[in-house]
Parts: C-alpha cells; sequence; structure tokens
C-alpha cells in the first residue's frame, strides 16, 4: 500500500517553456501532498504543501507564480514551471500523506528529472 | 529556521558489522523522525519512523529518539552491500512537510 506515482519520470525542455508535473496516490487518498526539489549532491528541499480544494503554501523562497500547484481531487496534484529556465533544472519530487493528525509519514514519488535547455 | 544536521560521510563499514548513522535537529516541537534511504537518481525510500523517546526496532533497523538531546540515530546490524546509499533523516509534524538533513553517504564493503 501507500503507492504514489508521478509522470513524467523525465523531461527535457526548451528554455521559457511551461512544464506540468503529475503526482497521484494510487492506493490512498491523500488530504496534502508535499512538493520537493532535489539539486545535485543536495537534500530534499520543501517547496510546497498542497491541499485538496485549497491553495498550497509556498515555503520562503519559492515563487508561487513560477510554480504553479494544483490539488484537484484526493488523489492528484499537479506542479507546473512555468517559463522554465535552465537554473530549474531539478530533481522534483513529491509525496502523499496519510494525513494523520501527528504522525504523518509520508510515501514519495520516483521523482521526475527535469532539464531545461 | 528548522535544522537537521547531519554527517555527509562517507561512512564505511564493513560487511556484517553494524553501520551506525546520526542525526541531529533543532526545533524542540518536532514530533516525528524518520529515516529515508536513498539511491542515487532514485527518490527517498521511508526505512523507519519513530515519534517516542527510546529504541524502535524493524528487522535489521533500530531506530533511537532521544528528545532531550534532540537527537536521532540509526542501526543497521548485519551491514549488507545493498545497503550502500545515503541515508536521509527528516523531521516533522502534523500537516507539516518533512525537513531534511543533506544526508550520510554509507558504503558497505564487502
Amino acid at each position: 500500500g501507500a503507492v504514489v506515482s508521478q509522470h513524467p519520470s523525465r523531461v527535457i525542455c526548451k528554455s521559457g517553456t511551461s512544464v506540468k508535473i503529475e503526482c497521484r496516490s494510487l492506493d490512498f487518498q491523500a488530504t496534502t501532498m508535499f512538493w520537493y526539489r532535489q539539486f545535485p549532491k543536495q537534500s530534499l528541499m520543501l517547496m510546497a504543501t498542497s491541499n485538496e480544494g485549497s491553495k498550497a503554501t509556498y515555503e520562503q523562497g519559492v515563487e508561487k507564480d513560477k510554480f504553479l500547484i494544483n490539488h484537484a481531487s484526493l488523489t492528484l496534484s499537479t506542479l507546473t514551471v512555468t517559463s522554465a529556465h535552465p537554473e530549474d533544472s531539478s530533481f522534483y519530487i513529491c509525496s502523499a500523506s496519510l494525513g494523520r493528525p501527528t504522525y504523518n509519514e509520508q510515501f514519495f514519488g520516483p521523482g521526475t528529472r527535469l532539464t531545461v535547455l | 529556521q528548522k535544522e537537521v544536521e547531519q554527517n555527509s560521510g562517507p561512512l564505511s563499514v564493513p560487511e556484517g558489522a553494524i553501520a551506525s548513522l546520526n542525526c541531529t535537529y533543532s526545533d524542540r516541537g518536532s514530533q516525528s523522525f524518520f529515516w529515508y534511504r536513498q539511491y542515487s537518481g532514485k527518490s527517498p525510500e521511508l526505512i523507519m519512523f519513530i515519534y517516542s523517546n527510546g529504541d524502535k526496532e524493524d528487522g535489521r533497523f533500530t531506530a533511537q529518539l532521544n528528545k532531550a538531546s534532540q537527537y536521532v540515530s540509526l542501526l543497521i546490524r548485519d551491514s549488507q552491500p545493498s545497503d550502500s546509499a545515503t541515508y536521509l533523516c527528516a523531521v516533522g509534524g502534523g500537516a507539516d512537510g518533512l525537513t531534511f538533513g543533506k544526508g550520510t553517504h554509507l558504503i558497505i564493503q564487502p
């Protein structure tokens, strides 16, 4: 149980284009999903928290107009990187929480490697 | 700002020995503590979580938590070459996202 999928697994795009990444919880309903970013040899950094039916909460320093998050259902959250630039190239990973109020194990998707040329 | 500190390593351990990984955290209000394993190019895989002071064992893995010292550790018994990976300590609570350490690169020598 607790399987999270992401699509696409890898994307290469030209500078200035927008890229949408999907995150799905396959066997459970995820009230909350999280988006992380990981640069080479760095740890995961939380970008935003996505709650179903409400606006995402962004971490300090993350541009909400550049990284658009939509959590339209209890099993799907999307991250759109708008007007991508080479510095946005990174490993984007989503996770979904089981939603318990105190103990929030998070299960991670396989990640999406974005390369912006 | 919440911080999680780990020794980046590499930590080299002979096969069959015990690997000991350590982590400290800054936020005393943290409630949940997690150990993830990450292979190169892959996303993190949850190994264990711990919420209460003391030890928690799961197979070859034992997590230890000391909230007074703000210290979490992970012991891996009978280390195998397949345990070679980066181990991430993460701290969080409630509906918050996780704060990760930079990870410890563990190498199990055959």
